[in-house]
């Protein structure tokens, strides 16, 4: 079974700085996928960024990047230069195929407030 | 293609009554997955179905619980006897690859 931990239920950070959110996940599988997803107040999860288990670079979406830590199974979500439009939830999760049916394994969130 | 749609967007039923979502995935995905979010919590998966198959459910998905995915397109989530736990967001994903699109979600109240 896969489970992904998030301990940080609230963050804040001022417009314009830089906020990291962590993320910790177990699995005794190699392969894997691990993402970041953004879900606004009353909005649809949109993905954030992802990244392959099997891939050692970090990955890196325009203010977004991730540090990937395999051994450690730790994904923390790095973003910069913080805007408003960034406050909401932020959910890591974890996708195994090897079952075939790529579900998603959630954290349970951590709510990002922007101030201005 | 506007994404996946949901509907309805919210529903507040009786304690007892049966109720039905509808979830319209991107059209040219082939997987598509329901999940459970309620308060405080990460969405919890459901079921998954490849194209017209159901493949996967969950231990979460009791026996009041039915989901149909007919010619591979829509599908529908159908609760019956709903209870007061049953209160959640429902949320709807599809994909084609490793990358799920989520719907905005059902959000169910029971009273």
């Amino acid at each position: 079974a896969q489970t992904v931990t998030q301990s940080q239920p609230e963050m804040s950070v001022q417009e314009a700085e830089t906020v990291t959110l962590s993320c910790t996940y177990d699995t005794s599988e190699s392969d894997y996928y691990l993402f970041w997803y953004k879900q606004p107040p009353s909005r649809q999860m949109i993905l954030v960024i992802r990244q392959e288990a099997y891939k050692q670079q970090n990955a890196t979406e325009n203010r977004f990047s991730v540090n990937f830590q395999k051994a450690a199974k730790s994904f923390s979500l790095k973003i910069s230069d913080s805007q408003l439009g960034d406050a909401a939830m932020y959910f890591c999760a974890l996708e195994y195929s090897g079952a075939g049916s790529y579900q998603l394994t959630f954290g349970k969130g951590t709510k990002l407030s922007v101030i201005p | 293609d506007t994404g996946v749609s949901q509907d309805p967007r919210h529903k507040i039923t009786k304690r007892g009554q049966n109720v039905t979502f509808r979830c319209d995935p991107i059209s040219e995905h082939n997987r598509l997955y329901w999940y459970r979010q309620t308060l405080g919590q990460g969405p919890e998966f459901l079921t998954y179905f490849q194209n017209e198959a159901q493949l996967e459910k969950s231990r979460l998905l009791s026996d009041r619980f039915s989901a149909e995915r007919p010619k591979g397109s829509f599908s529908t989530l159908e609760i019956q006897r709903t209870e007061q736990g049953d209160s959640a967001m429902y949320l709807c994903a599809s994909s084609f690859n490793a990358e799920a699109f989520f719907g905005q979600g059902t959000r169910l109240t029971v009273v």
